[in-house]
């Protein structure tokens, strides 16, 4: 139990559905990120938000897009998905930008049909 | 950018030793070292920050080389409990991107 939650854990969609993936955080953290990891694959980053702002898109397909209310959720809307899309799909928290570790949610495996 | 480990894969017995390497081709702030098991999330180890410190936990140890932009995460006396993968995420003093490498895959057996 990190204190980050990710649901679902589990989602199917097909490739013209539109679905969203949500992240929550109750550890009073400022920066969230949000990591797709595919197998044999290096975690990649897409998307840091500091204060619900955007800090940083790793030039991430528009099909993809994130959403902070507040400093407590992160949200990845999906939309128009290609199957290579499939993935498990992390979230994390952190005090603040370059402060402090990672602490990750146990994330949301994705299959798109 | 993202840093370099190796080696991919390590087969240990209990009690043996190991050193897994990271390396980045940019300057360093941090380096991070998490691990992973299956179906889990990844669970924090250490930082290192700059300066060339060098940090444990428990059996398991890293140091940090910032003129050669380097990690080593050390196992010591390796148990069961750490079978795994293992990342290293580095990040540079100006930006917001905590990358991640590949992981080494870790066995521990009895």
């Amino acid at each position: 139990e990190t204190g980050v939650t990710q649901t679902p854990r589990h989602l199917v969609m097909g490739m013209t559905n539109k679905k969203s993936l949500k992240c929550e955080q109750h550890l009073g953290h400022n920066a969230m990120y949000w990591y797709k990891q595919s197998a044999k694959k290096p975690l990649e980053l897409m998307f840091v938000y500091s204060l619900e702002e955007r800090v940083e898109n790793n030039s991430v397909p528009s099909r993809f897009s994130p959403e902070c209310p507040n400093s407590s959720h992160l949200f990845l809307h999906l939309h128009t998905l290609q199957p290579e899309d499939s993935a498990l799909y992390l979230c994390a928290s952190r005090a603040g930008l370059n402060t402090g570790e990672l602490f990750f949610g146990e994330g949301s495996r994705l299959t798109v049909l | 950018q993202q840093p370099v480990q190796s080696p991919q894969a390590v087969i240990l017995r209990e009690g043996e030793d190991a050193v897994i390497n990271c390396s980045s081709s940019k300057a360093l702030y941090s380096v991070h070292w998490y691990r992973q098991k299956h179906g889990e999330a990844p669970i924090f180890l250490m930082i290192l920050l700059k300066g060339g410190e060098q940090k444990g936990h428990d059996k398991i140890s890293a140091s940090f080389n910032e003129k050669k932009q380097q990690s080593s995460l050390y196992l010591t006396a390796s148990q069961l409990s750490y079978s795994g993968t293992y990342f290293c995420g580095t990040e540079g003093s100006n930006d917001y991107k905590l990358s991640f490498g590949a992981g080494t895959t870790v066995t521990v057996r009895a």
